[in-house]
């Protein structure tokens, strides 16, 4: 099936600085992508939405200016936490969907954040 | 973005079958349904996806009656392996974003 990956898979920072996490689609083209994020014991939260080559929609309640996302090609969306602080220690996962799919079906392996 | 409901937790054998039934009463007419399987520190896995009757793959069965309201994930003959959170999804169509509920947490014993 397809394979969607994230880098790094972990990741520890000081408070104040900025992370960016990768998602890529590696055997297929992504037209859209979804980044979600996952407090323990809780279920994903939907982040935003990225279209290639257009500006990412985001949820309800989710600041732009501090996760932010950039889809520049079919196959590589990005987040970026911009001065993260330890309440943004999270699990990040994204996922990709195919054009022709009816849904975003796979999901990356997901990125820990830890900001200390 | 349809809303589910699904228990949440259940626990079984090894061996045994698991349903897990979820509803979703106000399911819109375009939506599909979509299962999956979560482990700890891991990325949703897909399971199976359906929009009515059954569908059925090596590694599960999903039955959707025909109003839609609901529908139910069956796992045939459980492993330890299968200890997981489950969760039902529904929508995708129009704008192809999933929300994620609460999930179901499987717990199989020996």
């Amino acid at each position: 099936g397809a394979v969607v990956s994230q880098h790094p898979s972990w990741v520890i920072c000081k408070s104040g600085t900025s992370v960016k996490i990768e998602c890529r689609s590696l055997d297929f083209q992504a037209t859209t992508m979804f980044w979600y994020r996952q407090f323990p014991k809780q279920s994903l939260m939907l982040m935003a939405t990225s279209n290639e080559g257009s500006k990412a929609t985001y949820e309800q309640g989710v600041e732009k200016d501090k996760f932010l996302i950039n889809h520049a090609s079919l196959t590589l969306s990005t987040l970026t936490v911009t001065s993260a602080h330890p309440e943004d220690s999270s699990f990040y996962i994204c996922s990709a969907r195919a054009p022709g799919q009816t849904a975003a079906k796979f999901f990356g392996p997901g990125t820990r954040l830890t900001v200390l | 973005l349809a809303k589910t409901t699904q228990p949440i937790s259940m626990d079984s054998y090894e061996g045994q079958e698991v349903n897990i039934t979820c509803s979703h009463n106000n399911i819109a007419t375009n939506d599909y349904i979509t299962w999956y399987q979560q482990f700890p520190s891991q990325g949703p896995r897909f399971i199976i996806q359906g929009y009515k009757t059954k569908v059925t793959n090596e590694v599960a069965s999903l039955f959707i009656p025909a109003d839609r309201k609901s529908s139910t994930l069956s796992l045939p003959r459980v492993s330890l392996s299968d200890t997981a959170v489950y969760y039902c999804l529904v929508g995708g169509t129009n704008d192809y974003k999933l929300s994620f509920g609460a999930g179901t947490t499987v717990t199989v014993r020996a």
